[in-house]
């Protein structure tokens, strides 16, 4: 079975906190996404990763950055958190290629004060 | 930007009920996906359709592709309780990134 791990569930960050959000795959995926999910808006992808080092933005990626050191894993940042970041965040991994499904960790839930 | 729009946004239903969850758009998707999210969890998906006027069943949910691939339709028939959870539509774009829908929230009541 494909594992997405998120390093956490729940997260408190008080305005200006850099953040950083750990994903990890088990599943040797070359691509990797992150989104936040807000009530009546769906996902929307922040950042996404086809392979190691690589990065490209998303449709949001304003606040953010990312870093892929190495292939399982997919970082996120929030370089210096405000309370519009208030979120639920998902990773995602899949292999490459169309028509590929996308296995999403649990979620991490951030709140920003 | 492309979009993706569902409706209902909210339905509760008696358990033994009938359902049709719409995705519409005005894009052209090579495929589309339908996940479930459950409280505290991430999406999962169901099911890939890929040709228009595709339809796929699984189990008592039947998923439809429009003809011109621009829209789909999820059908679920006498709905479970175990059927509760967030419905989420997913259009795959020319660079295989998914465009989600804004979901439908189901609840089925026994």
């Amino acid at each position: 079975d494909v594992k997405v791990t998120q390093s956490s569930r729940y997260l408190v960050k008080r305005t200006g906190e850099k953040v950083f959000l750990e994903c990890v795959q088990d599943m040797d995926h070359e691509n990797m996404f992150w989104y936040r999910q807000d009530p009546g808006l769906g996902l929307r992808l922040i950042y996404f990763s086809y392979d190691v080092k690589m990065k490209e933005k998303g449709d949001i990626p304003e606040g953010y950055s990312v870093s892929r050191e190495k292939k399982e894993r997919f970082s996120l940042i929030l370089e210096s958190a405000s309370t519009n970041q208030t979120s639920m965040y998902l990773c995602a991994s899949k292999w490459g290629g169309y028509q590929e499904t996308q296995y999403f960790g649990p979620g991490t839930r951030l709140l920003v004060l | 930007t492309q979009l993706l729009e569902q409706s209902p946004q909210f339905l509760s239903i008696q358990e033994g009920e009938n359902l049709t969850v719409y995705c519409n758009s005005s894009s052209v998707f090579s495929s589309l996906q339908w996940y479930r999210q459950e409280p505290g969890e991430g999406p999962v998906l169901l099911v890939t359709v890929v040709t228009g006027g595709e339809v796929k069943k699984l189990k008592r949910l039947t998923f439809q592709f429009g003809d011109a691939r621009k829209d789909s339709s999820l059908h679920i028939t006498a709905a479970q309780p175990g059927d509760t959870g967030l419905y989420l539509c997913a259009g795959e774009d020319n660079t295989d990134k998914l465009i989600f829908g804004t979901g439908t929230r189901l609840q089925v009541f026994p």
